[in-house]
This record gives structure tokens, C-alpha cells and sequence, in this order.
């Protein structure tokens, strides 16, 4: 079955730098590829995702890039803001029908000081 | 966007005790949802796969009879945690996607279980 791994398991920024999580699959017919994030106690939150057919794709301050290839996927988020720390996930996918479950990566707990 | 309703939020039971989990999605269909087990600061582990009007799909490790999943509509999951014990403690929570359309992934809010 697929396997994600996810690296860095902890991340600490400065307000305003970039932050960069990286996440790698095992099973190449994964093509759903989303990250999310979770704050302590809630439910994970979709801020992006991306499908086999796009490279990379971006959403004001955060991007996704993916490597199909090389199996793997980044999450890339700029001009980071305290708001931004959290738990973020990668997860992939063999399609994104409603009976496919997401596979996780174990986690990368951000943290962005002031 | 769509959503998943969780119940209860918070539970704490007796060791020895059965505890009942209610995963269902308000606004959508679905055939399918998935249970997952998360351990403080840990990832979500999937546990198993809930099928409506057929058996669930288990991960490997996870005891079907221990985790039992009922999945009676398309609205509907239940997981119950049969025979508790303090190692069962640990926040569950369910996702869904829409049988309909090709959406993300819908998280419950989770339940929070201690067994005591």
C-alpha cells in the first residue's frame, strides 16, 4: 500500500521567512496529492491540494509543487505569519473518488515567532 | 464547503465498556467513509474503511472485533469501541468526501476518548 513520508517533523521560523515541507510516496499511481493543516484539538483544515496533471499550483501565499517522477511533493508557504503555526499534513491518494481513503505523512508541527 | 458532523466530541468511559462514535455527513452523500486514530502529536492512522450496506475495510493491525463499524445509510457511520481499555484512549475521527463530486476530503470534528 502507499507509504508518505514527511520531512521536517519540526519547523521554526521567523515572521516573515519562507517554510518549506517536503513529503515523498511510495506508490506510484497515487494522483491526489492535498495538505492540511491542524491546529491543536480541531479537525485538519484542506489549504491546498494538487492532482498528477499540474505541476504546481499556488494560492496567495501557498504554493504546492509536485514531482511525479521523483514522487514527491512540497508545500511551500511565504511571508509566514504566527497565524501560521500549526500541524501541517501532506497526504496522497490513488484517485480522488469518494471511496479513496488519503494516506498521511506523519506531520510537520510549524512553529513562526513574532 | 461541505460538512461532517462528529459525535460525541469528548468521551470518558470504564475500562470494560463499549463506547459509540457517530460520523455523519449533513449535507452530502457517502458511500464511503474512513475512520482514523490519532495519538497526541502524531499523524492520522487510518483504521478502516466504512462501506455502506456492506463490511468495512480494515488497516492491517487493527482488530475488526474490537472496532466495530456500522455504516447503515449514506449519512451514517458508526464505530464503536467494544471492551475498552486505557491503551484505547486516543482521538478518533472520521472523514467523508462526496459520492457526487470529485471534492476534497471532510473531516469530523473527532472524539476524544479516555478509557479510565
Amino acid at each position: 500500500g502507499e507509504n508518505v513520508e514527511q520531512h521536517p517533523s519540526t519547523l521554526s521560523v521567523q515572521e516573515g521567512d519562507s517554510a518549506v515541507i517536503k513529503c515523498t510516496y511510495s506508490d506510484s499511481a497515487s494522483n491526489y496529492f492535498p495538505w492540511y493543516k491542524q491546529e491543536l484539538g480541531k479537525r485538519p483544515q484542506l489549504i491546498i491540494d494538487i492532482r498528477s496533471n499540474v505541476g504546481e499550483k499556488k494560492d496567495q501565499r501557498i504554493a504546492v509543487t509536485l514531482n511525479k517522477t521523483a514522487k514527491h511533493f512540497s508545500l511551500h508557504i511565504t511571508e509566514t505569519q504566527p497565524e501560521d503555526s500549526a500541524v501541517y499534513f501532506c497526504a496522497a491518494s490513488v484517485g480522488n473518488q469518494a471511496g479513496t481513503a488519503l494516506i498521511f505523512g506523519k506531520g510537520t508541527t510549524l512553529s513562526v515567532s513574532s | 464547503g461541505a460538512v461532517v458532523s462528529q459525535h460525541p466530541s469528548r468521551v470518558i468511559c470504564k475500562s470494560g465498556t463499549s463506547v459509540k462514535i457517530e460520523c455523519r455527513s449533513l449535507d452530502f452523500q457517502a458511500t464511503t467513509m474512513f475512520w482514523y486514530r490519532q495519538f497526541p502529536k502524531k499523524s492520522l492512522m487510518l483504521m478502516a474503511t466504512s462501506n455502506e450496506g456492506s463490511k468495512a475495510t480494515y488497516e492491517q493491525g487493527v482488530e475488526k472485533d474490537k472496532f466495530l463499524i456500522n455504516h447503515a445509510s449514506l449519512t451514517l457511520s458508526t464505530l464503536t469501541v467494544t471492551s475498552a481499555h486505557p491503551e484505547d484512549s486516543s482521538f478518533y475521527i472520521c472523514s467523508a468526501r462526496d459520492l457526487w463530486k470529485n471534492t476534497e476530503a471532510f473531516f469530523g470534528q473527532g472524539t476524544r476518548l479516555t478509557v479510565v
